[in-house]
Parts: structure tokens; sequence; C-alpha cells
């Protein structure tokens, strides 16, 4: 079945806890990406890769850090999390043909900083 | 920053009516998507409309794109409980991301 996974899928943790949410995706795709949602605004994205080794900052990267090393994986680390970042937090991919088209999204990770 | 801006942010209709929402947009773009999102899950594409297509159709989903006036239109037809869900659009405005819109939230009443 094709599938975006993501883990864990709720978290709770404290201020300055170093945290990795990863993100897994089994079609093959080249195009990945982090987005996060809160309330009234939608979802922003946070870091999008074309490909691997190759990553590019979206709207909201500040205090975020992604790596891709292989095609499949694409996480999510937060060095210092801090309570601004909770929020809830997809995952997504997609083929990538030079434009970004259909985007297959994770179930979502729900993140409390305390 | 956010390209697309649905309106009406809230839509309340009865099983069976039509439901229409609006997308606008502030930059040319490649291509407009739909997605649909039920509670808390993950959001689910709908349908794409390329910037150079003025109409496509899926099932009971209509979208327009008006490209002249930065605007598109979702129109789910005799709309079912199961429609009940929020809807975004996203745009691809050519720089290899994509921009979704605050989103319409629609209350389909039995």
């Amino acid at each position: 079945e094709a599938q975006v996974t993501q883990n864990p899928r709720y978290l709770i943790t404290v201020t300055g806890k170093k945290l990795t949410v990863t993100c897994s995706q089994n079609m093959n795709h080249e195009y990945m990406s982090w987005y996060r949602q809160d309330p009234g605004l939608g979802l922003r994205q946070i870091y999008y890769s074309m490909n691997v080794e190759v990553t590019d900052k979206g709207d909201v990267p500040e205090g975020y850090k992604v790596s891709r090393k292989e095609k499949r994986n694409f996480p999510l680390i937060l060095e210092s999390p801090s309570p601004n970042q909770t929020s809830l937090y997809f995952c997504a991919s997609s083929s990538f043909p030079g434009r970004v088209y259909e985007q297959y999204f994770g179930p979502g990770t729900r993140l409390t900083v305390t | 920053s956010q390209q697309g801006e649905e309106d009406p942010q809230a839509l309340s209709i009865q099983e069976g009516e039509n439901a229409t929402m609006n997308c606008s947009y502030k930059t040319s773009i490649n291509n407009l998507q739909w997605y649909r999102q039920n509670s808390g899950r993950g959001l689910v594409h709908l349908i794409l409309i390329r910037s150079n297509e003025r109409e496509k159709h899926s099932g009971r989903l209509r979208v327009t794109l008006d490209t002249s006036k930065k605007s598109s239109s979702l129109l789910i037809t005799a709309s079912r409980a199961a429609d009940t869900a929020s809807y975004f659009c996203a745009t691809d405005a050519n720089d290899y991301k994509l921009s979704f819109g605050a989103g319409t939230t629609v209350t389909v009443r039995a």
C-alpha cells in the first residue's frame, strides 16, 4: 500500500530536549516536505527536499533541521524545542517532474512542548 | 508566506445541497490544487488544475480557475454527510513550494 508514515504520532516533551520526528514514504517520490498546522493559519511549509541531499527552507524554517540521506526518509529535527513549536506536523511526498504535483500526506504528529 | 486565501472560512449546508468555496492567490502559478482534511487527519488530494486549464471535473467536484483574477472555485454537488471536512487550496508558484491557504470548514447537516 502506498503510504507516508510518521513517528511518533503524539509527543509531549519539555523545552530544550532534542527530538526527531521520522517520515518515510514507499512510493519512490523525489519530493518530500514538512508542514506545520496551527489553528487559523492553515499549513505552513517548514522545509522541503527535491531529492537526496537536496533540501531547502520553506516559509517557517527557524528552529528546525532536516536531512535527506535516503530517498525514502526525511526526518524533522528540533534541536531545542520551545513552546511555540507546539503544533500538528505533517510530512508529505510527491513525484517531482520539475513541478510540485499531488502531495501524499502522512497521518500527522501532534507535538506539545511544555 | 501564504499564497492562497479561501472564502468563506466556514460553510454550513443541508445534505443534498451544493457547496461552493473560493480561493484567491497573489502571484502567477503553475498549478492549483485542492485538498480535503477530515478532523485532524492528513490531507487528501482532491484535484489539480494547471494554469492553462479553466475548468476540471472529478466525480461530484468541479474546479474552475481564472488566472486573470487569480482565483479558483471548488464546487461540491449533491453534498453528503461524509463531505464534512476542511478544504484547502494550494498553489505551486514555480518556486518548488506548495503554499496552502487557511481553509474552508464545511459542515453538511443531515
